[in-house]
């Protein structure tokens, strides 16, 4: 079975500076993708950034990116400008590239920015 | 938006009863899932449905139900309720099947069940 672990449960990071959220994960399927979810406090499931694991290149969406090493089955978020409205629960999700269903997802980090 | 329609948003019941919540999937969405979120808890996936058919199950009880009808839409029937099913119910929407875009999932918003 595939397993998320998100090793951070909380974090801070001041506004308009960087944070990265770490996200590693166990499979034996090398095609799969790999997303990072924002919960903010309103509860609501937003996605924030996908990745394809057969692609090299690393995702970014704006003020989002994420550096995803395959061999070493790890999935950073690293948020640059951080802005008050990132203060949210993010979660790590893998999802089989030919089945997706029961998408898996870690425990999740609550990020606080600060002002 | 996400364009996934979740009701109601909130519901208070009482113990030993049954409630339905609703999902309607984004235009265009063939599958449906149901997760359950507890508080400051995780993610449990319950049950997804594709095109009408159950296509896999999680960590669903045997007092819930959940099923997809012709017109795509969802219900999820949770009975004999007990205090710990207190919970976020989301329903999340995908287009389905194999491909990039199929597999990205949506997620509606959220029914609230308190059961007193």
């Amino acid at each position: 079975a595939q397993t998320v672990t998100q090793s951070q449960p909380e974090m801070s990071v001041q506004e308009a500076e960087t944070v990265t959220l770490s996200c590693t994960y166990d499979t034996s399927e090398s095609n799969y993708y790999l997303f990072w979810y924002k919960q903010p406090p309103s509860r609501q499931m937003i996605l924030v950034i996908r990745q394809e694991a057969y692609k090299q290149q690393n995702a970014t969406e704006n003020r989002f990116s994420v550096n995803f090493q395959k061999a070493a089955k790890s999935f950073s978020l690293k948020i640059s400008d951080s802005q008050l409205g990132d203060t949210a629960m993010y979660f790590c999700a893998f999802m089989h590239y030919y089945n997706n269903n029961d998408m898996r997802f870690g425990a999740g980090t609550r990020l606080t920015v600060k002002p | 938006d996400s364009g996934v329609t979740q009701t109601p948003k909130h519901l208070i019941t009482a113990t030993g009863q049954r409630v339905t919540l609703r999902c309607s999937p984004r235009s265009g969405d063939l599958s449906v899932y149901w997760y359950q979120q507890s508080l400051d808890q995780g993610l449990q996936f319950l049950i997804q449905y594709y095109n009408g058919e159950e296509r896999a199950k999680g960590n669903i009880l045997e007092r819930f139900s959940a099923q997809q009808f012709p017109d795509l839409h969802s219900e999820l029937n949770l009975s004999s309720l007990e205090l710990g099913d207190s919970a976020l119910y989301f329903c999340a929407s995908s287009v389905g099947g194999q491909g990039s875009s199929g597999n990205t999932i949506y997620f509606g918003e959220g029914s609230w069940l308190t059961v007193v």
